[in-house]
């Protein structure tokens, strides 16, 4: 069984452009979750698919968007990027029913993102 | 809406000392309660979580928690420190069947010869 798996691990941008960060799930998980972890702070909740669909999103502006993929892996596109997105950004996935109940995260070890 | 306070970003300890980390949290509904560890270039890995059943939550690693309803707090206990203890651990809530975890801004334990 593999875990959660990140790439790039590292990748330096420049303000302005546009970065994609990957996540392969968990086997046998349908549902990915996307945290920003700034330096020094907890996680925060960027948003999350379901059977390829957004499931669920926090405080972010829509030049943070996503995909889901049909094997269940998936994509955070951020357009226009700024000094502040710079953060370790965290992958989870897990399996969840149909009623809402969301299972136990696996997170992946992240990718950490720098722009300058 | 929930938060997470957790008390104090740095605690150190002695190897064998008990470790104490404390979170409160604040949440409109139920709430779900999580303790996440990082260790340095890794992901977060579930220590333990409550969601309604025994208050008192055993997880790995020897590490326990206590859900205090009129206290609102989750705090995170083990008895005796090792030094593979070392790491930064995470409280969270969530509100039941809801998805999204709100995560406190981390503990950084340091254990002492």
């Amino acid at each position: 069984e593999t875990g959660v798996t990140q790439s790039p691990t590292h990748l330096i941008k420049t303000r302005g452009q546009q970065v994609t960060l990957r996540c392969s799930s968990q086997s046998g998980h349908n549902t990915v979750s996307w945290y920003q972890q700034a330096l020094g702070q907890g996680p925060q909740f960027i948003f999350q698919y379901y059977r390829e669909e957004e499931n669920g999103r926090g405080n972010f502006p829509p030049r943070f968007s996503g995909l889901q993929f049909p094997n269940y892996s998936s994509e955070l596109n951020v357009n226009a990027l700024e000094l502040d997105d710079s953060a370790l950004y965290l992958c989870a996935s897990s399996l969840d029913t149909s009623g809402g109940e969301t299972g136990e995260l696996f997170f992946g070890e992240g990718s950490r993102l720098t722009v300058l | 809406a929930q938060s997470v306070t957790q008390l104090g970003s740095h605690v150190s300890v002695s190897e064998g000392a008990l470790v104490l980390l404390r979170c409160n949290y604040s949440s409109s509904v139920p709430p779900y309660l999580f303790w996440y560890v990082q260790y340095p270039n890794q992901g977060l890995q579930l220590l333990l979580k409550y969601t309604s059943a025994a208050t008192l939550v055993k997880g790995i690693n020897g590490f326990e928690a206590e859900f205090k309803k009129s206290e609102t707090s989750f705090h995170l206990t083990k008895p005796s420190a090792h030094m593979s203890d070392a790491a930064e651990y995470f409280c969270a809530v969530s509100a039941r069947g809801r998805r999204a975890l709100t995560f406190g801004s981390g503990t950084r334990l340091q254990v002492q010869p």
